[in-house]
């Protein structure tokens, strides 16, 4: 059992490049979640699906867009990198959306930004 | 979102009891109130979570002030691979807020 797969695992961009980060799960998750983290801070939430077929913002969205593909895959893409997102990345999912359930992470994408 | 007072570190000896306090004053009635943890470049791990009674499972034990302002995480035989950042999360929708939290380091 996988679990929450990232790919891939180390990047690094010039200022200005795109890029596509993928997620999948295989626990047949309803709710989907990418996360960053700054050196030496808690994560933050970038966006969220509750279920396939919805996304919504979280705390820090600007310079992002997600797709979620699938009931299993929910992509965060970057369409013109700055050096402020640098970050390790963190995807997420849990069977529902809301407080009463656990969260699953994938290993993290470190990213790095010039 | 509630806001949480973790302490920045704790140190624990192997084999003992760990308590990891939590405060949080300003929880509302509908939040839950999560623990995580992380290791050295690991993604977060669920440890345990719990509404107004106290929890157990097989990681730990989640004690829960009777006025739910304060928490605490009871790791009942600390190994070395409990050494992590431990994060006390309230929360009642999709958007957790991990502070800080507490590193902990398990001394052999």
């Amino acid at each position: 059992n996988a679990g929450v797969t990232q790919t891939p695992k180390f990047q690094v961009l010039k200022t200005g490049q795109s890029m596509t980060l993928q997620c999948a799960q295989d626990m047949n998750h309803n709710s989907m979640y990418w996360y960053r983290q700054d050196p030496g801070m808690g994560l933050r939430l970038i966006y969220y699906s509750a279920s396939e077929g919805t996304t919504d913002k979280g705390e820090v969205p600007n310079g992002y867009n997600v797709s979620r593909l699938n009931k299993r895959e929910f992509s965060l893409r970057l369409e013109s990198a700055a050096p402020s997102q640098t970050s390790v990345y963190f995807c997420a999912s849990s069977l529902t959306p809301g407080a009463n359930t656990e969260a699953f992470f994938g290993q993290g994408t470190r990213l790095t930004v010039v | 979102d509630a806001k949480t007072t973790q302490p920045n570190s704790m140190e624990s000896n192997e084999e003992e009891p760990v308590h990891l306090p939590c405060n949080h004053s300003t929880i509302s009635g509908t939040d839950y109130i999560h623990w995580y943890r992380q290791l050295p470049s690991q993604g977060p791990e669920y440890v345990i979570h719990g509404l107004t009674s106290n929890v157990n499972n097989r990681m730990a034990s989640l004690a829960i002030a009777e006025d739910r302002k304060s928490s605490t995480l009871i790791l009942h035989r600390a190994t070395l691979r409990d050494a992590a950042v431990y994060y006390c999360i309230p929360h009642n929708n999709n958007d957790m807020r991990f502070g800080a939290g507490t590193r902990l380091t398990v001394k052999p």
